[in-house]
């Protein structure tokens, strides 16, 4: 079974573009959730999917960024401006149904964004 | 969700049993550990979790103090390949609708 990945696994860019991280998650995954690492910070959740809708996205930044996951398969995260605090590693998770026993998140293996 | 305490680093020699400390003095009754790991340039991987009874499976095993403010991952026999940042999160719920809140983890470097 395939696990999560990630496109691209690095990005370079420049202060002012857009940059597009997409993300497949397991098959048949319900949930899918991006997360994110700065520069020497802790890993922080940037929001979560139920299929194709947003569950809870308390986590995104500001409006420089935008996910969507249409048709609830991959999902996308654009960022548009991109601001240099934006350079990071990039994590998404997928898991299964939200429903009974503890379904773990399989993480992705990340894409990191370097904005100059 | 519950703050949770890890010490920053720990070393370990490789085949000894890896004792992973982490303190939630104000975890609530319906909230979870959880453990996952996070291997160099991988992304993080779910090792185990539970509530009030000490858990086991291939990975670790889980230690749940009686009183729930603390507990301990234990890696029996370590590996070389064991080296990597482990987190101690605490969360409401079993079920997986819900983000996880990282911390900074403890850095576990197994030493030949």
């Amino acid at each position: 079974e395939a696990g999560v990945t990630q496109f691209p696994s690095h990005s370079v860019i420049e202060k002012g573009q857009t940059v597009t991280l997409r993300c497949d998650p397991i098959s048949g995954h319900d949930n899918l959730y991006w997360y994110r690492r700065v520069m020497g910070k802790e890993i922080k959740f940037l929001l979560h999917f139920v299929k194709e809708s947003k569950q809870d996205e308390s986590g995104m930044p500001n409006n420089r960024f935008l996910a969507e996951r249409t048709g609830g398969t991959y999902s996308t995260l654009k960022v548009q401006p991109a601001e240099l605090e934006d350079s990071g590693v990039y994590f998404c998770a997928s898991s299964q149904r939200a429903s009974g026993a503890y379904n773990e998140q399989f993480f992705g293996p990340g894409t990191r964004l370097t904005v100059l | 969700d519950a703050k949770t305490t890890q010490p920053p680093s720990m070393d370990c020699a490789e085949g000894r049993a890896a004792n992973l400390p982490c303190n939630h003095s104000t975890i609530s009754g319906n909230e979870y550990v959880y453990w996952y790991r996070q291997i160099h340039s991988q992304g993080p991987q779910y090792i185990i979790h539970g509530l009030k009874n000490n858990e086991t499976n291939e990975m670790a095993s889980l230690i749940i103090t009686e009183d729930r403010k603390s507990s301990t991952l234990i890696l029996p026999h370590a590996t070389l390949r064991d080296t990597a940042v482990y987190y101690c999160i605490v969360r409401v719920g079993s079920n997986a609708g819900n983000m996880l809140t990282f911390g900074g983890g403890t850095r576990l470097m197994v030493k030949p």
